[in-house]
C-alpha cells in the first residue's frame, strides 16, 4: 500500500502569514496516463472534507486563489499565501493512483 | 445541484450490523462510484471501498474484506454500506463521497453519519 506522509501534523499559524503542508507519498504518484491523481481536502470544525485540490494543483471552483498546490512524484505541497480565520481546521492529501490513501492530516490552527 | 444525504444516527451493541443509506440527486447516479470512508473520534480518514452504481462492482480495502458490504438500489439513486460485527473500534462517523472519474478525486461528500457501538 502507498503511504502518505503529511508534516507538520500541528501548523498554528499567525492571521495574514503564510501557510505550508508537505505530502511525501511512499512511490511515485504518476499513473500510467501521465496524470498524478493527488488532491488536497479541507475539514473544518464539524464539517464533512472538501476538495481543495485536485490532480496537485487544479483548485476546485470557490476555493479562494490564496490555495495553491504543486510537487511532482511523491513530494506535494499545499500552500496558503495569507491564512485567515476560516482556515482553521485539518488538511488532508489524498492519493488516488495506486487505490485510494490519506495523509495523517494537518491540523491548521490560528497562533 | 448535486447532494448526497445519508442516513441518521445509529447506536448499536457489539457483535450486530449496521447498514448506512446515501441518497443521491442532482446527478446521474450511475455515472459515478460511491466511496465510503470512515473517521474515529478525532482521528483521521479512513478508505473503506466502493461501489459502482452502474453495475453494482464493488472494491474493498483489505482490513473490511468479509465484513462490509456496499450495494446500490439505482430505483431511488441510493447507495448502503452494511458493516457486520460491530467492535467500540468502529465507532465512528461514516461517510459516503461521490469521485470524479477524470480526477479519481472526491468532489462530493454526504454529512456523515455517526454509528456509535456501546454495550
Amino acid at each position: 500500500d502507498v503511504v502518505m506522509t503529511q508534516s507538520p501534523l500541528s501548523l498554528p499559524v499567525t492571521l495574514g502569514q503564510p501557510a505550508s503542508i508537505s505530502c511525501r507519498s511512499s512511490q511515485s504518484l504518476v499513473f500510467s496516463d501521465g496524470d498524478t491523481y493527488l488532491h488536497w481536502l479541507q475539514q473544518r470544525p464539524g464539517q464533512s472534507p472538501r476538495r481543495l485540490i485536485y490532480k496537485v494543483s487544479k483548485r476546485d471552483s470557490g476555493v479562494p486563489d490564496r490555495f495553491s498546490g504543486s510537487g511532482s512524484g511523491t513530494d506535494f505541497t499545499l500552500k496558503i499565501s495569507r491564512v485567515e480565520a476560516e482556515d482553521v481546521g485539518v488538511y488532508y492529501c489524498v492519493q488516488g493512483t495506486h487505490g485510494i490513501t490519506f495523509g495523517q492530516g494537518t491540523r491548521l490552527e490560528i497562533k | 445541484q448535486v447532494q448526497l444525504v445519508q442516513s441518521g444516527t445509529e447506536v448499536k451493541k457489539p457483535g450486530a450490523s449496521v447498514k448506512v443509506s446515501c441518497k443521491a440527486s442532482g446527478y446521474t447516479f450511475t455515472g459515478y462510484y460511491i466511496h465510503w470512508i470512515r473517521q474515529a473520534p478525532g482521528q483521521g480518514l479512513e478508505w473503506m471501498g466502493w461501489v459502482n452504481p452502474n453495475n453494482g462492482g464493488t472494491n474493498y480495502a483489505q482490513k473490511f474484506h468479509g465484513w462490509v458490504t456496499m450495494t446500490r438500489d439505482t430505483s431511488i439513486t441510493t447507495a448502503y454500506m452494511d458493516l457486520s460485527r460491530l467492535t467500540s473500534d468502529d465507532t465512528a462517523v461514516y461517510y459516503c463521497a461521490r469521485v470524479d472519474s477524470s480526477t479519481w478525486s472526491f468532489d462530493y461528500w454526504g454529512q456523515g453519519t455517526l454509528v456509535t457501538v456501546s454495550s
